[in-house]
């Protein structure tokens, strides 16, 4: 089993920053099988970023990711108030799928 | 437009089985390619996924809870039906089934979820 080890546990930001997210897989992972999931409280996780690199349908472009191997990256170029929330890597290339314990991004 | 909505009890006691279904509308079932999950997320933890099942009846389970799992689908009624056997308190959690598409370019990510279903285990 692939096991994701998501830094930082929380990430206090403030709006108009940048973030950053990581994800670090404990054996290669084919970066088309790397997504990135955003969840706000109480709503069900939403997919941002699959393939690694590709966005979203509806996704804005203030959000990207890359990376391949083990390690992969989130970024968030400017936080709008809105992307306050937590972050999943989830890598599905290979059985039993597996996600990332998750990256909370809060307001600073 | 694709949804997924998930339901069941809202509370087990220990030992019993829980069954929850997964209706789905927009998609098929019997469309090469296509796949329905299940997640779970107990209260304030993280997801985890459960099991998968395919348009050709494959299943997956995740090997920790393989022996308490079953998947079935109903392609007919367009539902995914999950089987949890000898439930215990710390299957308590939040309940998601989600669409993955094996063909380009999502590959197999959860493109859709379902809004969740919560499920209390408790004498």
């Amino acid at each position: 089993e692939i096991v994701l080890t998501q830094s930082p546990g929380t990430l206090s930001l403030s709006p108009g920053e940048r973030a950053t997210l990581s994800c670090r897989a404990s054996q290669s992972v084919s970066s088309i099988y790397l997504a990135w999931y955003q969840q706000k409280p109480g709503q069900a996780p939403r997919l941002l970023i699959y393939g690694a690199s590709s966005r979203a349908t509806g996704i804005p472009d203030r959000f990207s990711g890359s990376g391949s191997g083990t390690d992969f990256t989130l970024t968030i170029s400017r936080l709008e108030p809105e992307d306050f929330a937590v972050y999943y890597c989830h890598q599905y290339g290979s059985s039993p799928r597996t996600f990332g314990q998750g990256t909370k991004v809060e307001i600073k | 437009q694709i949804t997924l909505k998930e339901s069941g009890p809202t509370l087990v006691k220990p030992t019993q089985t829980l069954t929850l279904t997964c209706t789905f509308s927009g998609f098929s079932l019997s469309t090469t390619g296509v796949g329905v999950g299940w997640i779970r997320q107990p209260p304030g933890k993280a997801l985890e996924w459960l099991a998968l099942i395919y348009w050709n009846d494959d299943k997956h389970y995740s090997p920790s809870l393989k022996t308490r799992l079953t998947i079935i689908k109903d392609t007919s009624k367009n539902q995914v039906v999950l089987i949890m056997t000898n439930v215990d308190p710390v299957d308590t959690a939040t309940y998601y089934c989600a669409l993955a598409v094996i063909a380009a370019p999502v590959l197999g990510a959860f493109d859709i979820w379902g809004q969740g279903t919560m499920v209390t285990i408790s004498s």
